[in-house]
């Protein structure tokens, strides 16, 4: 297993432009978790899956953003119409919870930078 | 709602040496999660060390301990026989025990000196 695969890793996109990012967790790991990172802070919290569930989202996710988790496996994070503050690094995280577990995965993180 | 402070934007340490690095939250739950968390630069966010609030005993991984005292609703970090290798960025999480989200503090950049 590989661990938790962000795609891509750097996104460089124009004012306005709508851009779309994947994570694919860890084969087992039934929640997934985006994260919004931005330099210098922790990770702020944007929604979470279990399954293909949305369980909770963020009241920092305008309506501009929105995520799946079709089937379960890998998720996509949308943002419409995208702002100069939406420039950030978005994390997903995924873990198996149950059973007294609760440690979550990290990928790498999508940079997106908005021009 | 529960919240994270990291009270020191910056750490410094000798190669070998100890340092503690501090963390308080504020939440009105009786059980939940704690969490260090260690970011190298560019690099993804590892897991160092977690702690059930429920239990007494404070939690050691390896030269990684806590010192979690719950009234005080603080969870700091010792890191011993620091290495250049810890260098990196550390972030306290809270994690309730009826959601999933974690809730993060600011982050401490710790800077190992050889």
């Amino acid at each position: 297993d590989t661990g938790v695969s962000q795609d891509p890793r750097h996104k460089i996109t124009k004012r306005g432009q709508n851009v779309t990012f994947r994570c694919d967790p860890i084969s087992e790991h039934n929640r997934l978790y985006w994260y919004r990172q931005t330099l210098g802070q922790g990770p702020e919290f944007l929604t979470y899956f279990q399954n293909e569930a949305q369980l909770e989202k963020s009241r920092l996710l305008s309506d501009r953003f929105s995520a799946e988790r079709p089937k379960g496996s890998f998720s996509t994070l949308e943002i419409q119409r995208t702002e100069q503050g939406d420039s950030a690094m978005y994390l997903c995280a995924s873990s198996l919870e149950g059973q007294g577990r609760t440690e979550a995965f990290f990928g790498q993180g999508t940079r997106l930078t908005v021009v | 709602a529960q919240t994270v402070t990291q009270s020191q934007p910056e750490m410094s340490v000798q190669e070998a040496e100890t340092v503690t690095l501090s963390c308080t939250y504020d939440t009105s739950e009786s059980d939940y999660y704690l969490f260090w968390y260690k970011q190298p630069p560019s690099r993804q966010m590892i897991l160092v060390i977690r702690q059930e609030a429920y239990k007494q005993q404070n939690a050691t991984e390896n030269r990684f301990s806590v010192n979690f005292q719950k009234a005080a609703k603080s969870f700091s970090l010792k890191i011993s026989d620091s290495q250049l290798g810890d260098a990196a960025m550390y972030f306290c999480a809270y994690r309730s025990a009826l959601g999933g989200k974690l809730i993060f503090g600011q982050g401490t950049e710790l800077s190992v000196k050889p």
